[in-house]
């Protein structure tokens, strides 16, 4: 079955780069069929869409996060990733990395999800 | 951006009960609704796409319905199991943007 992981380190220190890769497996994100995005949930909080890409390299960015974001694929390793710059202790969250349908826009399936800290 | 927004935020539920939480769009999303359940510590779980279609092996007792802009996610019998957060979430446009989430808890 399709399963996404997510990895990169658990603490950031403020002003930095939080930068995390997702790694599919049981699909392939150069088929076309989906796009892949990234979701955050801030500890006790609701979920947060941060962006999405495509295998092409088409990406769409939540504008409240848009100045500060870059996700990009590497299709020879079935990864994608986030980077998000000039971080504060607001973007202390669970991220997670998603399938997202191309249609209807659903997510599904999840990674495990990973908590970034900031802090210094 | 769509705003989401769901109702009620929290609700005490008995096993056996019937639960109704509403979802309400900003605006028109036509059928382009899906639905999450989040229990503590776990990764969300997709329950109903496009409003009413079921995910592949979840029980038959949840249900999705609506259009536009009003939207219910239905439990037709609460089970143990179910007691969680529910999400509501647009795919309608971009940003994709999710409701704040509805507690479910035992009464």
């Amino acid at each position: 079955q399709v399963q996404l992981q997510e990895s990169g380190p658990g603490l950031v220190k403020p002003s930095q780069t939080l930068s995390l890769i997702c790694t599919v497996s049981g699909d392939s994100i150069s088929s076309g069929g989906y796009y892949w995005s990234w979701i955050r949930q801030h500890p006790g909080k609701g979920l947060e869409w941060i962006g999405y890409i495509y295998y092409t390299g088409v990406t769409y960015y939540n504008p409240s996060l848009k100045s500060r974001l870059t996700i990009s694929v590497d299709t020879s390793r079935n990864q994608f990733s986030l980077k998000l710059n000039s971080v504060t202790a607001a973007d202390t969250a669970v991220y997670y990395c998603a399938r997202d349908s191309l249609v209807y826009g659903w997510f599904d399936p999840w990674g495990q999800g990973t908590l970034v800290t900031v802090s210094s | 951006d769509i705003q989401m927004t769901q109702s009620p935020s929290s609700l005490s539920a008995s096993v056996g009960d019937r639960v109704t939480i509403t979802c309400r769009a900003s605006q028109s999303i036509t059928r382009y609704l899906n639905w999450y359940q989040q229990k503590p510590g776990k990764v969300p779980k997709l329950l109903i796409y496009a409003t009413s279609s079921l995910q592949s092996g979840v029980p038959s007792r949840f249900s999705g319905s609506g259009s536009g802009t009003d939207f219910t996610l239905t439990i037709s019998s609460l089970q143990t199991e179910d007691f969680a957060t529910y999400y509501c979430q647009q795919g309608y446009s971009t940003p994709r943007t999710f409701g704040q989430g509805t507690k479910v808890e035992v009464k």
